[in-house]
């Protein structure tokens, strides 16, 4: 099983600011399936990015997914009152298909 | 638009069983392979199986298997997920997914079903 651990656990910005999020995985992940989710409190995970880097339909591209391997990273630019919220990432490319501890964006 | 809409809340004691519904509107769902995932609270995500596209193939997480049960019935447009011998640990959030890819996300999910397991 793959394990994904997320950094920070969390993260305090302002508006306006950049966040880097980091899903470090335990092994390498098969066709670079990772995709990351928003979550907000009571409500489902949302799909931001999937196969590290294309975004989900009517995600805006100041959300932006890279890495390879086993080092994934989410960059959430120009950050609008909207994105504080949690963020995990997930494994698609072997079962089973696991989640990272998440990361929450916090306004400073 | 795409909707999956689930069951209502539970309360189950120990030992017992729980079937969850996820009704799918807004597309065929036989074209898109249907997963099951629970969160308990304040924990990550947790993958519990799949229900794949076109045959229904299902596949189970290590974790689960033997207690959980997916199926499908496509002319309800409706999948269930039945999780038996429930536990204290069982109790979370219970959510369907869609996944058009294996390996691209789940791009629409349920809004959850909330389980208690409590004597």
């Amino acid at each position: 099983e793959i394990v994904l651990t997320q950094s920070p656990g969390t993260l305090s910005l302002s508006p306006g600011d950049t966040a880097t999020l980091s899903c470090r995985a335990s092994q390498s992940v098969g066709g670079s399936y990772l995709a990351w989710y928003q979550q907000n409190p009571g409500q489902a995970p949302r799909l931001l990015i999937y196969g590290t880097s294309s975004r989900a339909t009517g995600i805006p591209d100041r959300v932006s997914g890279s890495g390879s391997g086993t080092d994934f990273t989410l960059t959430i630019s120009r950050l609008e009152p909207e994105d504080f919220a949690v963020y995990y990432c997930q494994q698609c490319g072997s079962l089973p298909f696991t989640f990272g501890q998440g990361t929450k964006l916090e306004i400073k | 638009q795409v909707q999956l809409v689930q069951s209502g809340a539970e309360v189950k004691k120990p030992g017992a069983s729980v079937k969850v519904s996820c009704k799918a509107s807004g597309y065929s769902l036989s074209s898109y392979a249907l997963h099951w995932v629970r969160q308990a609270p304040g924990q990550r995500p947790e993958w519990m199986g799949w229900i794949t596209a076109g045959n229904g193939d299902r596949k189970y997480s290590q974790k689960f298997q033997g207690r959980v049960t997916i199926t499908r019935d496509t002319s309800a447009s409706t999948a269930y997920m039945e999780l038996s011998s429930l536990r204290s640990e069982d109790t979370a959030v219970y959510y369907c997914a869609r996944n058009d890819y294996t390996g691209n996300g789940f791009d629409y999910w349920g809004q959850g079903t909330l389980v208690t397991v409590s004597s």
